[in-house]
Formats: structure tokens, C-alpha cells, sequence
């Protein structure tokens, strides 16, 4: 599986666009980016997904780099209920299981 | 809809207890997941199962955690003899089948073992 490299923590002001950028120059052409949240004490929740476009949904905005090395989720309003670790994953197709780094601590600030 | 239930929510145990976990996916889903997530860490898959058959169960340490779904349904994960380093959260998910479905997760069990 490729390997996603994302930034330990992140701090953002309420209202405020998060940009939280992940990193994933070995990813090859059948792989999906995925990107999953935790709230504190509770389990992952899904946010988006995408292979090659840009993808929108209610939660967030997913930009993927024409070369696909890299991609940023847009949390375009952040409130202080986005705060959560952040997970980037990069999933081959057909793959069912999650394979989890450590993720970007997001901190929004009032 | 209700969510995936898990039970207990806490559990503090000492080392060489057994341990059992027990999770409700959600109705419909006929795959369900373990994953185990130690402290600062992501979450790694321990076993998945489709209904009742296992489909990897790779990292599992087969010599002291079992699991099981009877009937295709609820699942238990079972930890015996416990160690130390067994300290963590204990997440369920379940999915429609299919690669595509998302995962949706419960709450968790967090195991403290002295």
C-alpha cells in the first residue's frame, strides 16, 4: 500500500478554511485517496474519497495534484467540533480493509 | 438508523485475564471488522469478517486473540491471556459488502491491563 506522509498537528481559527495537506508520491494508478476523522473518544468517522478529480460533499472539499502525489482536504467553515486527528489513506482498488498512519491532530481555535 | 454498538466501553483487567469484547453491527451490514488503536497511534485492522467467514485475518495474534461471528451477525473478540502491551481501544466497524461501502466505526472498547 502507499505510503501517506501528513503533518503531526495543525491549528486553525473557527470559521475559518482548514487546509490539511497530505503527501503520497508513490501512489499508483488503481489507488483511491481516502480521508477519515476521529473526534476524542469516539471511532473513525468517513469524510471523502477521490481517484483523479476534485470532490465536494457536505463535510468537505477534496483537491488531489494533477501528478497525484499529493492532496489538501478543505474544511471550507472549521467549527470547534472539527477538531480530531485527521487521517490521509491511500486505498488500492477493491481493497476493504483501512490501513491507518498516525494522522493530523487538527486543533480549532475559538 | 443506530450505529455499530460495542460493549463494554472500559475494561481494566490484569495481565494473564482473559478479556471478551462484544459488537452489534448495523443491520444489514454483512461485513464487520476489528481493528485494535494503541495510544497515539491509527487504528490497525485485526481480523474482518463477510457473514460469518473470515476474509484476513492476518494480523491477528492467533495465540491469544480469538473471534468470532456466530449467525453472521453480532461478534465477540477475545483476549486470553492478556498482556501489557494489549492496552488500547478495541474498535468495530461494519460495511455492506463490497470494497466501495463505507466503514462505519463504533465507539470502541478501552482496554487498560495492569
Amino acid at each position: 500500500d502507499a505510503k501517506t506522509t501528513q503533518p503531526t498537528s495543525m491549528d486553525c481559527a473557527e470559521g475559518r478554511a482548514a487546509n490539511l495537506p497530505c503527501n503520497h508520491s508513490t501512489i499508483s494508478g488503481n489507488e483511491y485517496v481516502y480521508w477519515y476523522r476521529q473526534i476524542h473518544s469516539q471511532g473513525p468517522q468517513y469524510i471523502i474519497h477521490g481517484l483523479k478529480n476534485n470532490e465536494t460533499n457536505e463535510m468537505a472539499s477534496l483537491i488531489i495534484t494533477e501528478d497525484r502525489k499529493s492532496s489538501t482536504l478543505i474544511l471550507p467553515h472549521a467549527t470547534l467540533r472539527d477538531t480530531a486527528v485527521y487521517y490521509c489513506i491511500v486505498r488500492p482498488q477493491g481493497a476493504q480493509k483501512l490501513v491507518f498512519g498516525q494522522g493530523t491532530r487538527l486543533t480549532i481555535n475559538p | 438508523e443506530a450505529g455499530v454498538a460495542q460493549s463494554p466501553r472500559y475494561k481494566i483487567i490484569e495481565k494473564r485475564q482473559s478479556v471478551a469484547f462484544w459488537c452489534n453491527p448495523i443491520s444489514g451490514h454483512a461485513t464487520l471488522y476489528w481493528y485494535q488503536q494503541i495510544l497515539g497511534q491509527g487504528p490497525k485492522l485485526l481480523i474482518q469478517f463477510q457473514n460469518n467467514g473470515v476474509v484476513d485475518d492476518s494480523q491477528l495474534p492467533k495465540d491469544r486473540f480469538s473471534a468470532e461471528r456466530l449467525k453472521g451477525v453480532d461478534s465477540t473478540l477475545k483476549i486470553q491471556p492478556a498482556k501489557l502491551e494489549d492496552s488500547a481501544v478495541y474498535l468495530c466497524a461494519s460495511s455492506k459488502v463490497g470494497w466501495r461501502e463505507t466503514q462505519y466505526f463504533g465507539p470502541g472498547t478501552r482496554l487498560l491491563v495492569l
